[in-house]
């Protein structure tokens, strides 16, 4: 049961374009939700978050919207860069239970940035 | 610098053998994670550690077993029952697994190949 769901495994954007990922999920218990990057044969590195109780949170290039009436949630880089190439993960924290601080990941989306 | 180190960054097993993956924080961290990475799939979690002397069995747990003797330390054994262990392995921490801030950092990560 995927519970946080990517459905677009990749992503071509132009340089200087807006790159817009999407993420969907099922489970109202979710409390936060993460994005991170990941570069080949690397952890994945924090990029931005949001908390369910807000719809946008920003930080430089970077922006999440959150529609929880949809359950889904989006990353925008504005302007996208080649450096921004890179396999982006969506994740989506637990509130509550045993399972408190548990974070279930989408499955990625492969980011592709054209100079 | 703080941080998480995995060692090794490559590991070779042949079938039928148990093996440890290490994973080390200076972080100050109280909640250790393990998860694995295969082609295609987001990160699925194995087991997780709140606290010292304490884990709890994450999605994927059968087939590995793990220790949380200190804080810093959470070593990861992949023992011969896991079935099919060749996968990239990541270790993650945070300031706790249920406080406000759920941002998991994570390690450069393990790769293990089953020969």
């Amino acid at each position: 049961d995927q519970q946080v769901k990517q459905n677009s495994p990749s992503l071509s954007v132009q340089e200087g374009r807006i790159s817009i990922l999407n993420c969907d999920y099922t489970n109202s218990m979710f409390d936060y939700f993460l994005w991170y990057k990941k570069y080949p044969a690397e952890g994945p590195t924090f990029l931005i978050s949001i908390s369910s109780i807000k719809d946008k949170n920003e930080d430089g290039r970077f922006t999440v919207f959150l529609n929880k009436s949809a359950k889904h949630l989006s990353l925008h880089i504005v302007p996208s860069q080649p450096g921004d190439s890179a396999v982006y993960f969506c994740a989506a924290r637990l509130r509550g239970g045993t399972s408190y601080g548990k974070l279930t990941f989408g499955q990625g989306t492969i980011l592709t940035v054209h100079p | 610098d703080g941080g998480i180190t995995q060692s090794p960054k490559y590991l070779f097993r042949k079938e039928g053998q148990n093996v440890t993956l290490s994973c080390e924080q200076n972080l100050n961290h109280d909640a250790m994670y393990w998860y694995r990475q295969d082609p295609g799939q987001g990160l699925r979690l194995i087991y997780y550690s709140q606290i010292v002397n304490d884990f709890q069995k994450g999605d994927i747990a059968e087939g590995y077993s793990v220790s949380r003797e200190k804080k810093e330390s959470f070593p990861l054994t992949v023992t011969s029952a896991q079935k099919n262990p060749t996968a990239f392995y990541l270790c993650a921490s945070s300031v706790t697994s249920g406080g406000r801030r759920a941002e998991q950092f994570f390690g450069p990560g393990t790769r293990l190949t089953v020969l």
